[in-house]
């Protein structure tokens, strides 16, 4: 079982729902990391928190530390936002390491 | 533009070639890392430096070799390789290597091993 899984693995959705991708580690950490690959590799970091909500335009993250669980939302889901979204978590301890969840695979369907 | 650039974008190589990976960062960032992201596997820490010394090797077979002869440039150095060593290789960067820092991903390599 990895320490950080994602659900779910592929999800399509028309233009205009609301999105939801879940996240649950199963170690400590000191701050949860969202990212977004599109087709091509590269990557971009969304956001990085470790504690309650953080917004960037339609693009909303929360972590419940108790729960070990993040989500993230996008509100009026775009074909643009077609991408693998990548949830990660940093070790509390030591050095930076960041541990990878296996992504969330998104279509948005025109 | 995240302001790591890496080069080649593509390589195709055979089992007897020696190639580099060439990363470069423009942020001013203290620490480098390398990553290998495989079809349908989460992506794999490969090397961490932090001020131009490594200070993770995660366990990687010696036929990758990586090199820091400065804080902005990163290389890796590929011999003998097999094709279950094709995948994209990602190189990033942080201000430092310390733990809560995002992090800043290049484009990537596609590698290919035939």
């Amino acid at each position: 079982k990895n320490e950080v899984e994602q659900s779910p693995q592929n999800l399509t959705a028309q233009e205009g729902e609301f999105i939801t991708i879940n996240c649950s580690y199963s170690v400590g950490i000191s701050a949860l990391h969202w990212l977004q690959q599109h087709p091509g590799g590269g990557i971009v970091s969304l956001f990085m928190l470790s504690s309650g909500k953080k917004k960037h335009g339609r693009l909303i993250a929360t972590i419940n530390i108790q729960e070990k669980h993040s989500s993230l939302h996008i509100t009026a889901s775009h074909p643009r936002d077609s991408a693998v979204y990548i949830c990660a978590v940093s070790s509390p301890v030591g050095r930076e390491k960041l541990t990878f969840g296996t992504g969330t695979r998104l279509t948005i369907i025109p | 533009e995240t302001g790591v650039t890496q080069t080649p974008r593509h390589l195709v190589m055979g089992m007897t070639n020696k190639k580099s990976l060439k990363c470069e960062q423009h942020l001013g960032h203290n620490a480098m890392y390398w990553y290998k992201q495989s079809a349908k596997k989460p992506l794999e820490l490969m090397f961490v430096y932090s001020l131009e010394e490594r200070v993770e090797n995660n366990s990687v077979p010696s036929r990758f070799s990586p090199e820091c002869p400065n804080s902005s440039h990163l290389f890796l150095h590929l011999h003998t390789l097999q094709p279950e060593d094709s995948a994209l290789y990602l190189c990033a960067s942080s201000p430092r290597q310390v733990t809560g820092n995002e992090q800043f991903f290049g484009p990537g390599t596609r590698l290919t091993v035939l």
